[in-house]
């Protein structure tokens, strides 16, 4: 079983605030992931990081930003929500180099609804 | 550019009937394909997988999937669906395994409803 948690599972806030949404890994992998899921739609990749200090922009843009400080932690922040943030957030994780059987490891997600 | 097609958006069968969930990818050299499940209120989780070698894979809860180049397909059945195969199930491909990316593209995923 992952062990891959995110916090808050679901947000609800006003425009203009600033919130993280956090996810936490206890596998010891060095790729994370953070991807937009909305109802109908492909799982859209908007941040990754090979490890710590590296982070990249995925193939959505966003205006969410990341930070890798720590192996097990990859958090995201949007500095001032606004309603076209309302989305699901999952977060993944995954091994790297010659172990990287390319399989993802699921968060369980962060739905967050801005009003 | 690499894509993945789920055809179905939503499918419903009966519990104990046979189902099969269709996949068509885009790209142009060997793809790593798979296909993962989301229950409601979950992450995804990797039903199987194909690299290479035998194009029939055999996943876990009872799934299997075929890959077919010629098709470019990699279609998901099952023998008999239980009622708590209800989900949304995708279909993706990665095209950089090994590298320092491991990117996946998915499809938009295919719900399925069992009725009982």
């Amino acid at each position: 079983e992952a062990d891959i948690y995110q916090t808050p599972r679901y947000l609800v806030i006003g425009t203009g605030k600033k919130i993280t949404l956090e996810c936490s890994q206890t596998m010891g992998h060095d790729k994370m992931y953070w991807y937009q899921q909305d109802p109908g739609m492909e799982l859209h990749l908007i941040h990754y990081s090979y490890g710590v200090n590296s982070t990249e922009k995925g193939d959505l843009s966003s205006e969410s930003t990341v930070s890798r400080i720590r192996t097990e932690h990859f958090p995201l922040t949007l500095e001032s929500a606004r309603p076209s943030h309302t989305s699901q957030y999952l977060c993944a994780s995954s091994e790297r180099g010659t172990q990287n059987t390319g399989e993802l490891f699921f968060g369980e997600g962060s739905r967050l609804t801005v009003l | 550019a690499q894509s993945v097609t789920q055809p179905d958006i939503h499918i419903t069968v009966s519990e104990g009937a046979s189902l099969e969930l269709r996949c068509n990818y885009s790209y142009g050299a060997t793809p790593y394909l798979f296909w993962y499940v989301q229950s409601p209120g979950q992450g995804l989780q990797l039903l199987l997988k194909y690299f290479s070698g035998d194009t029939l894979v055999q996943g876990i809860k009872g799934f299997e999937a075929e890959f077919k180049r010629s098709q470019s397909s990699f279609n998901l059945r099952k023998p008999s669906v239980h009622w708590s195969d209800a989900a949304e199930y995708f279909c993706a491909v990665a095209v950089d395994r090994g590298s320092t990316l491991g990117r996946l593209y998915f499809g938009r995923g295919t719900q399925l409803t069992v009725w009982p």
